[in-house]
């Protein structure tokens, strides 16, 4: 099937620092999605995506739909210990019946 | 508090029994979703309900059942637990149909753990 790729697994930068966290796919999808998941909890939508050159913020967060509907990418601003966790895009493609699929997800690591 | 919750958070079992995770959400939605999430974080789709109908069944092992008694409770039994079965299990719910398809909202997860 399908797959999001997302990577590097990890990534780790000093407190302060902008970060960018791509999201692409051989396959086009007509919604994106990005998702913060903090250890023991479930994930937490951050910003959802449905038109193709899209920019969205949430505070510091900003994240686009890719022109070519295959891609993504979130940004974190002045990024702040609490930025910490697991980072996943997901995308959903016309006509799957709501169905998601998601990225195996990037975890974030932020040095005070 | 509008969310999904799920009961319980934990559960540890032995290999053999049966066992049942419950999600509620009070969000309105019509739609609910289970997701199961391995050790190396990777969430995947098993099933999803709307409005009581199973939507979306992946390839699970048919010792997993959902049920759904309202579109607002999405439950799942397994039977014959295996040691593969641990893992973190979510619920979901978004409501379908009004634009915002796919902004799905997920529960607080619950941990099987299969000795």
């Amino acid at each position: 099937g399908q797959q999001l790729n997302q990577s590097p697994q990890s990534m780790f930068i000093q407190e302060g620092e902008d970060v960018s966290m791509n999201c692409t796919s051989s396959s086009i999808f007509n919604t994106w999605l990005w998702y913060k998941q903090d250890p023991g909890e479930g994930p937490v939508l951050l910003i959802a995506l449905y038109k193709a050159g899209e920019l969205t913020s949430n505070g510091r967060l900003t994240a686009q739909f890719g022109i070519t509907r295959k891609d993504s990418f979130l940004n974190i601003s002045a990024s702040i210990p609490s930025d910490v966790g697991i980072y996943f895009c997901a995308g959903q493609r016309f006509g799957a019946n709501s169905k998601l699929t998601f990225g195996k997800g990037i975890t974030l690591s932020v040095r005070p | 508090d509008t969310a999904v919750s799920q009961t319980p958070k934990y559960l540890v079992t032995q290999m053999g029994n049966d066992k049942s995770i419950k999600c509620e959400q009070n969000l309105g939605h019509d739609t609910m979703y289970w997701y199961k999430q391995d050790s190396k974080k990777f969430l995947k789709i098993m099933f999803s309900y709307n409005n009581k109908e199973l939507i979306i069944n992946e390839t699970v092992p048919n010792r997993f059942s959902p049920k759904s008694p309202d579109k607002a409770h999405l439950n799942l039994h397994i039977n014959s637990l295996e040691l593969g079965d641990s893992a973190v299990y979510f619920c979901a719910s978004s409501q379908v149909g009004r634009g915002r398809t796919n902004e799905q909202f997920f529960g607080p997860g619950t941990r099987l753990t299969v000795l």
